[in-house]
């Protein structure tokens, strides 16, 4: 069971934004760098924010990230068609000594 | 560019091992770590472990810890992850990913579906 706590959907309109939490605890998301994929249907995951904040090369600035104490935000403006896909934030876990996921959010252009 | 490719598709029985194939090129293997995640059908990603090339030291998964044996070979640029003891919920895609500081996950392979099935 995931450590990252996300919710299982969002939805919103084309041009329109949407805003997906990851909620933590302090010896993650409080204590390390946070990151996100994007998961389009029956393809692998791809880093779409790095470091909490910072988005790789090619990655549009429609997308970006922010931390909060022992929450993450990931926001997607002007929102498209092909962001329809599944989200995942991603960080270090220092009690755990491991890696962890959130539980994913899909997100849905009506 | 970088890219991660994978071995193909396998279909093991419950007991049997599985050893998924990693290999890389477009960058200094040793450079960085490579991590692997599963994901079972319609569920989340689940982190198995790390390995790094250069210091050949490895960290896995509590959960996989004695199941798990994660290698690489250097003068192919590619790493390996086998799996003992498969059991049905087993059943999964398996990725490799480069993997910087345990945290940043860039670029993916395409996946490897291990089926576990009698």
């Amino acid at each position: 069971q995931s450590v990252l706590t996300q919710p299982p959907s969002v939805s919103a309109a084309p041009g329109q934004k949407v805003t997906i939490s990851c909620s933590g605890s302090n010896s993650n998301i409080g204590d390390n760098y946070v990151s996100w994929y994007q998961q389009l249907p029956g393809t692998a995951p791809k880093l779409v924010i790095q470091d909490t904040d910072k988005r790789p090369s090619g990655i549009p600035d429609r997308f970006s990230g922010s931390k909060s104490g022992t929450s993450a935000t990931l926001d997607i403006t002007a929102l498209q068609t092909g962001d329809e896909a599944d989200y995942y934030c991603g960080t270090w876990d220092s009690s755990l000594s491991a890696s962890v996921f959130g539980t994913g959010t899909k997100v849905t252009v009506l | 560019q970088v890219q991660l490719v994978q071995s193909g598709a396998e279909v093991k029985k419950p007991g049997a091992s599985v050893k998924v194939s990693c290999r890389t090129s477009g960058y200094t293997f040793t450079s960085y770590g490579v991590s692997w995640v599963r994901q079972a059908p319609g569920q989340g990603l689940e982190w198995m472990g790390w390995i790094s090339a250069y210091f050949d030291n490895r960290k896995y998964s509590q959960k996989f810890q004695g199941r798990v044996t994660m290698t690489t070979d250097t003068s192919t640029s590619t790493a390996y992850m086998e799996l003992r003891g498969l059991r049905s919920d087993d059943t999964a895609v398996y990725y490799c990913t480069r993997d910087l500081f345990s945290r940043i996950f860039d670029p993916w392979g395409q996946g490897t579906l291990v089926t576990v099935s009698s």
